[in-house]
């Protein structure tokens, strides 16, 4: 049971460049959600899917698109990345019992030049 | 606007001490979890206070819950070095898919 992985660990783009953020989980959870972490700011929902085929954005959305074919993956597409966008992403799925607590990937550390 | 405050955002303390960290919601809620992150690491998932009077302990941990004071608080008895770490609390908003709003941290340094 290998959880929540993500790929890849490191990244650096150069701005207007795009790419995708890949994430999946074995855990057969309905619920998966990508967050950006920042300095200072704790976690912010960048876009989260309750499961296959359905997804809706979160606080900062702006950039990003998600799609979710299967109910394993959900990946995280850059547009066209910026210097605002240099962060560590976070994949996350959620245990769909009563606690709903949620799951967390490794992280990818995004450097955008 | 809804808000997870948690204080102090930086902790420095000696070994053998006792503190608290705190984490002050703005809205109603039910549930609350606190995570914990390495540096360089992800979360790890410490605790999850569903109720109001919640209490749950872990070793040198111990988290509670007031849902009427919308706090909780997160407990270290005589700290040891291996609990230095960022400390997360995370608040669910009512109605919402159970989406989660973050504290900012607390980073906690613990001198030997």
């Amino acid at each position: 049971n290998a959880g929540v992985t993500q790929t890849p660990k490191f990244q650096v783009l150069k701005t207007g460049q795009s790419m995708t953020l890949q994430c999946a989980q074995d855990m057969n959870h309905e619920y998966m959600s990508w967050y950006r972490q920042d300095p200072g700011m704790g976690l912010r929902l960048i876009h989260y899917s309750v499961g296959a085929g359905i997804t809706d954005q979160g606080e900062v959305p702006n950039g990003y698109n998600v799609s979710r074919s299967t109910t394993e993956d959900f990946p995280l597409r850059l547009l066209s990345a910026a210097p605002s966008q240099t962060s560590v992403y976070f994949c996350a799925s959620r245990s769909g019992t009563v606690s709903y607590e949620q799951y967390f990937g490794p992280g990818t550390r995004l450097t955008v030049t | 606007e809804l808000k997870v405050e948690q204080n102090p955002l930086f902790l420095s303390m000696q070994e053998g001490k006792n503190y608290t960290i705190y984490c002050n919601y703005s809205t109603t809620s039910d549930r609350l979890y606190w995570y914990r992150q390495d540096p360089g690491k992800s979360l790890e998932s410490l605790f999850v206070l569903l109720s109001n009077g919640a209490v749950k302990q872990e070793g040198r941990l111990m988290a509670s819950l007031d849902t009427k004071a919308r706090l909780s608080t997160l407990h270290i008895t005589a700290a040891v070095h291996d609990l230095s770490a960022t400390y997360f609390c995370a608040v669910v908003i009512m109605d919402s898919n159970y989406q989660l709003i973050w504290g900012a941290g607390t980073k906690l340094i613990i001198k030997p």
